[in-house]
């Protein structure tokens, strides 16, 4: 079974520029998450859908970011623009339903200079 | 807010000898738990899992432990080797249906041969 896929891997942007990223779910997976991991710091859920729908977008700065999941597949999360504290990996993980084979990609390590 | 900690940023141990990891949490509603292992430069990888209707639970090599009068988690490793070697967090959620993970800062396992 593929697992969640992510592109880019790396990206270095200057602040103030935008930046997207891309995540495919695993087949069959209804739920998509987001999740932003600081260096030395445990994930942090950005946002989670439910088919294209937002269940939970709580701890989304959405001044500055956005995220969509338009056919209910995969997904891209933008910042724009972005900011020195941005600096992090976006991690993408998917779900079938609940936590059951909860899967994550190995991340989007972005840095802001 | 809501969140969970572990109580050492890095534990050192011999390869072969057993290994500990504790975190503590605060949201006494928690329903699920689960450990998570990271390695460098990929996605957090499923350990072993334990709802709150239970104390202990075991699996290949681990054993995850939960206290619920004290908000306590851990982690017990047997027989360490030297690809236990990574970063471990422990995650809440308050039901195993939302799929939202709360997670803490990670404990450094280094294993030495």
């Amino acid at each position: 079974e593929a697992g969640v896929a992510q592109s880019p891997r790396y990206k270095i942007i200057e602040k103030r520029q935008s930046v997207a990223f891309w995540c495919n779910p695993i087949s069959g997976h209804a739920t998509l998450y987001w999740y932003q991991q600081i260096l030395g710091q445990g994930p942090k859920l950005l946002i989670q859908f439910q088919n294209n729908g937002v269940v939970d977008d709580s701890q989304l700065p959405k001044d500055r970011f956005s995220a969509e999941r338009l056919k209910g597949v995969d997904s891209t999360l933008k910042i724009q623009p972005a900011k020195l504290e941005d600096s992090a990996v976006y991690l993408c993980a998917s779900s079938f339903a609940g936590h059951y084979g909860y899967t994550f990609g190995s991340g989007t390590r972005l840095t802001v200079v | 807010g809501e969140s969970v900690g572990l109580h050492l940023p890095t534990l050192s141990v011999q390869e072969g000898d057993n290994s500990i990891i504790n975190c503590a949490y605060s949201n006494s509603a928690s329903d699920y738990f689960i450990w998570y292992k990271q390695e460098s430069g990929k996605g957090p990888q499923f350990i072993i899992d334990i709802r709150s209707n239970m104390d202990k639970r075991q699996g290949q090599r681990v054993t995850v432990l939960l206290n619920k009068t004290v908000k306590h988690l851990s982690l017990q490793i047997a027989a360490t080797q030297p690809g236990d070697s990574a970063v471990y967090f422990c995650a809440e959620t308050p039901s195993s249906n939302t799929g939202k993970l709360i997670f803490g800062q990670g404990t450094t396992l280094q294993v030495k041969p």
